[in-house]
Order: structure tokens, then sequence, then C-alpha cells
């Protein structure tokens, strides 16, 4: 399974728009990138999926290069409710498996 | 409503003591999965079942051991030869989108 590396913490004040920006080199041809969210105490919950170029959704935005050999996940206009960790997985769902491997993710925390 | 449960959110064990898990959804989900999270770490996977009937070990299944007699339900028992029981669990199911419970916190004492 492609291993996937993303910064361990982020801060933003309130408002701003946040890029977080995943690796993942060794990327399959028929893997998907996935990005969950997950709040203390609670199970995640799917933000968003992409295989390449541009996925844009009420949540937030994916882009993905055309080598694919990283992302970004953009939350437009950070409020408080969005302090949470953010995970980026590389997903083989393209190919019939559904074992997901998540990572320590990134810390995001959002300063009024 | 649709979703999943799991039941009890804490769950308290005296060492040496099996305890089971309980998971249950109405999604009509073939997927089932179970997750280990310790504090500050990512989602490891125990076990996952794609059909009923059928289950595979994840990552870390050592000491655990799951069934799934129906659909709906996918039940995890934390055995004794779990060296290290202590931590969050999380049951999903689901595709390539993965709806997660909200978990049961097991201490053991």
């Amino acid at each position: 399974l492609a291993k996937t590396t993303q910064p361990i913490s982020m801060d933003s004040y309130e408002g701003q728009e946040v890029n977080i920006t995943c690796s993942h080199n060794n990327i399959a041809t028929n893997d998907y990138i996935t990005w969950y969210q997950q709040f203390p105490s609670q199970g995640p919950r799917f933000i968003i999926q992409g295989y390449k170029t541009k996925v844009t959704n009420e949540v937030a935005s994916l882009f993905i290069p055309a080598d694919r050999k990283s992302s970004t996940l953009s939350l437009p206009r950070v409020s408080l409710s969005d302090t949470a960790v953010y995970y980026c997985l590389v997903d083989p769902s393209g190919a019939g498996s559904y074992q997901l491997t998540f990572g320590k993710g990134t810390k995001l925390s959002v300063i009024p | 409503d649709g979703g999943i449960t799991q039941s009890p959110k804490y769950l308290f064990r005296k060492e040496g003591q099996n305890v089971t898990l309980s998971c249950e959804q109405n999604l009509n989900h073939d997927a089932m999965y179970w997750y280990r999270q310790d504090p500050g770490q990512g989602l490891r996977l125990i076990y996952y079942s794609q059909i009923v009937n059928d289950f595979q070990k994840g990552d870390i299944a050592e000491g655990y051991s799951v069934s799934r007699e129906k659909k709906e339900s996918f039940p995890l028992t934390v055995t004794s030869a779990q060296k290290n029981p202590t931590a969050f669990y999380l049951c999903a199911s689901g595709g390539f989108e993965q709806f997660f419970g909200p978990g049961t916190r097991l201490t053991v004492l």
C-alpha cells in the first residue's frame, strides 16, 4: 500500500484558506486519493476523493497534479469548527480493495 | 436514520478477561471494518469483512477475533492474548467512502 507524508500540524486564523499538502510518491495507477476529517473522540468522516486534476464539493477542494505524486486539500475560509485532524489516504478502491491505511494525519488548529 | 452504532461507549475490563465490542449498521453495506486508534496516532486496521461469513486479518489482528454472521453486525472480541488492549476502537462500513461509528474506548484495569 502506498505511503503518504503530510505535515504533523498546522495553525490558521479564522477566515483564512488552508492548504494541506500530502505526498504519495509510489501511488499506483488504480489508486484514488481520499481525505478524512476526525474530531477528538469521534470516528473519521469522509471529506473528498479524487483521481486527478481538481475535485470540489461543498466542504473542500482537492488538487492533484498530473504526476499524482502529491495532492493538496484546500479548505476555504476556515472556522473554529474546522479544528480537527485531517488524514490523507491513498485509496485502492479503484482496484476493488477497500483496505485503507491511515497515517498520523495533520492536526489543524484554527485560531480566533 | 441510517448509520453505525457501537456499544458501549466506554468499557473497562480486568486484565486477563475477554471482552466483546458491538458494531451494528443499517446502511446495507457489504463491507465492514474494525480499527484501533492509540493516542496521537492514526487508525490501524484490525479485521475487515467484505461479505457475510467471511473476514480477513488486517495489520494488527493478533489478540483479536471477529465474526460476521449477519450483514448488519460485526462484533469484535478483544482476547486476553492482546498484550496492550487499552485503546479507542472504531468500526466502519462501506466501500470507497467508509462510514464510522462513534467508537468504544476500552480501558484495561
